[in-house]
């Protein structure tokens, strides 16, 4: 069966640009998550989407925004692009439930400059 | 606030050797702890789910533990091969601030070498 799909894989923006990233969960998966990774901060999280609704948010701030849509697919949109927002950004969906873990995505590299 | 360390954070062995990658976290009130492993840019792929209430959980020459009570997991490689050589990363998952879901929480990851 398909994995969980990112795109696009590589993106290069300028400071100050928005920027939106796509998201495919497995199919028949319902939660999808969003993380950050960098080199100096390791994999944080960014947010949880479950039936088109926000069920939990990080610590990032509200440039950071996202969406889920009824076919459960997900959006993640970053409005002024600053230079510390260069990272990996990584997808993860699953069965809606505490005892399923996450299947990740090959992530969309995300370059400002 | 839920931290988890890993130890070591590199590692590197002759090949065939059998390895242990240690995790410990700061809370125990956790659904479940999940081993990824992760080649250089790319994502996470998913090694082993372990639940709350499970003691280990078994994958060809993978094993993991899990010791709730005193917040550590294990995760050991037998008979490694050059083609393990990958960062391997734990995350335990726990309900969100908001009370749902389940969100993970990272280590920083072990960086692990098999040399011929």
């Amino acid at each position: 069966k398909a994995g969980v799909t990112q795109t696009p894989r590589y993106l290069i923006k300028t400071r100050g640009q928005q920027v939106t990233l796509s998201c495919s969960p497995i199919s028949g998966h319902r939660s999808v998550s969003w993380y950050q990774q960098t080199p100096g901060q390791g994999l944080q999280f960014l947010f949880e989407y479950f039936s088109e609704t926000q069920r939990n948010k990080g610590n990032f701030p509200g440039r950071f925004s996202g969406r889920q849509f009824s076919n459960s697919r997900s959006e993640m949109n970053v409005s002024t692009l600053e230079l510390g927002d260069s990272a990996l950004y990584l997808c993860a969906s699953s069965l809606a439930g505490q005892n399923y873990g996450y299947t990740f995505g090959s992530g969309t590299r995300l370059t400002v400059v | 606030k839920q931290e988890v360390t890993q130890i070591p954070a590199a590692l590197s062995v002759p090949e065939g050797e059998n390895l242990v990658l240690n995790c410990s976290f700061t809370d125990s009130a956790i659904y479940n702890l999940q081993w990824f492993r992760q080649d250089p840019g790319k994502g996470l792929t998913s090694l082993l789910l372990i639940q709350s209430s499970q003691r280990e959980q078994t994958s060809g020459r993978l094993n993991a533990s899990l010791d709730k009570s005193s917040g550590r997991s294990t995760l050991y490689i037998a008979a490694s091969q050059p083609g393990d050589s990958a960062t391997y990363l734990c995350a335990v998952g726990r309900k969100g601030l908001t009370g749902g879901g389940n969100k993970l929480t990272f280590g920083t990851g072990t960086q692990l070498k098999v040399e011929l």
